[in-house]
């Protein structure tokens, strides 16, 4: 069966600093990879989404970046959080053989810059 | 007018009462509909997925949904605490990865 981890699940980071969140996907081969932030009261909220290694679309211009190194890791990053960094982040897949796949979510991760 | 329109509560129902959520859509293009359960400080998990109009159950669970009124629900019967969650209901286009997102509708079961 198909998994899909994300790490950390919580993170503290003061402005000014980089991030790096890591996310990875098992059981399944060449899935679309998703980024949202999901803010209170304000939904899901697409970030960046990739359909294959080196391939990234970017939804909304802002400080962050993601990369896909590999089929099943997507990271998301940036060089100086700002305060409105602060969010939930999850990762997402689905099985890209299709675009009418539901997508699958990891459990997230908290990001707080103080 | 937003793409996706979802009451976000919160709902209080007692144990065993019948939950419904609704989301009501504005683009006819939509074509496959799923609903998610959130639990706190969790990811949005899969509970539902469907792509025609009526009815779709699985368990306590029902789907409903209606294209020509843009209209989608999400039934739980027997609702125990365990069900106390936030529900998301999604809505897909055919060749398109990108999936519009209600904002969520927290649920309270009180036992």
């Amino acid at each position: 069966s198909q998994t899909i981890h994300q790490w950390p699940a919580t993170l503290v980071q003061p402005v000014g600093s980089p991030l790096s969140l890591e996310c990875t996907v098992e059981g399944t081969s060449n899935p679309n990879l998703y980024w949202y932030r999901q803010a209170a009261g304000r939904g899901l909220q697409l970030l960046f989404y990739s359909v294959g290694i080196g391939q990234i679309s970017s939804e909304v211009p802002q400080n962050l970046s993601a990369s896909r190194p590999q089929d099943r890791q997507f990271i998301l990053s940036s060089k100086k959080l700002l305060l409105s960094d602060s969010g939930f982040y999850l990762c997402a897949w689905d099985t890209g053989t299709g675009s009418n796949q539901p997508q699958h979510f990891g459990d997230g991760t908290r990001l707080s810059i103080l | 007018q937003k793409e996706v329109e979802q009451d976000p509560g919160p709902l209080s129902v007692p144990e065993g009462a019948i939950v419904s959520l609704n989301c009501t859509y504005s683009n006819s293009a939509f074509q496959y509909f799923m609903w998610y359960r959130q639990y706190s400080r969790k990811g949005p998990e899969l509970l539902m997925y469907t792509y025609s109009s009526g009815n779709k159950e699985d368990g306590r669970f029902t789907a409903q949904v209606d294209k020509s009124s843009k209209y989608i629900s999400l039934f739980i019967r027997d609702s125990q605490p365990s069900d106390s969650a936030t529900y998301l209901c999604a809505l897909g286009f055919y060749g398109n990865n990108r999936l519009a997102f209600g904002k969520g509708n927290q649920v309270v079961v009180i036992p």
